[in-house]
């Protein structure tokens, strides 16, 4: 199985500051990494897919990068809305998540 | 707009069984992978199963195998979830969800159900 650590567990963070949020694999995942937004009482929703790739409507200030063991979710400049959990997701072999990092406002 | 619809959950004694079913629209239902992931409460979230286009192809996670059986009717555009044995560390909101890629099977979930609370408890 492979183990996705996600780090800081928390990041709090001002409105229009950049975020930077990490996803460690376990063992290489090539490109295959999602990255998911969850707020309080809702379902996830998929921002970037294959490390790097937009999902539909996505707003262009979440970009994603990495591959094998490393990846990054960066907000350029956080809207209100962005705070929220993020989860990293591999499907190299079975899917797997990361524990989450809460974004909270500073 | 596509709509996922979860529905089935409730509370069960330990050792029992539910059936989730999960009802879908807005989209060629039958052309997409499907799958369940769970949320146990304050927790993060866990792939369970998941199920190809055909239903010829099923998937399970290791802690579930065995327990769960993942199915789908494409003339009702409903995939199913049963739930067998069940135990305290199922308890989970169960959310469907819709594969991103036609025809194929990508892992990465671009639509989502609300979810429906499984409690399994005594």
């Amino acid at each position: 199985e492979v183990v996705l650590t996600q780090s800081p567990a928390t990041l709090s963070l001002s409105p229009g500051e950049r975020a930077t949020l990490s996803c460690r694999a376990s063992q290489s995942v090539s490109s295959y990494l999602a990255w998911y937004q969850q707020k309080p009482g809702q379902a996830p929703r998929l921002l970037i897919y294959d490390a790097s790739n937009r999902a539909t409507g996505i707003p262009a200030r979440f970009s994603g990068s990495g591959s094998g063991t490393d990846f990054t979710l960066t907000i350029s400049s956080l809207e209100p809305e962005d705070f929220a959990v993020y989860y990293c997701q591999q499907r190299s072999n079975w899917p797997t998540f990361g524990q989450g990092t809460r974004l909270e406002i500073k | 707009e596509v709509q996922l619809l979860e529905s089935g959950g409730g509370l069960v004694q330990p050792g029992g069984s539910l059936r989730l079913a999960c009802a879908a629209s807005g989209f060629a239902f039958s052309s997409y992978a499907m799958t369940w992931v769970r949320q146990a409460p304050g927790k993060g979230l866990e792939w369970v199963s998941g199920v190809s286009i055909t239903g010829g192809s099923t998937y399970y996670a290791g802690s579930v195998k065995g327990r769960f059986t993942i199915s789908r009717d494409n003339s009702k555009n409903t995939v199913y979830l049963q739930m067998n044995s069940l135990r305290a560390e199922d308890t989970a909101v169960y959310y469907c969800a819709k594969d991103r890629l036609r025809l194929g099977s990508s892992y990465y979930f671009d639509y989502w159900g609300l979810g429906t609370l499984v409690t399994v408890s005594s």
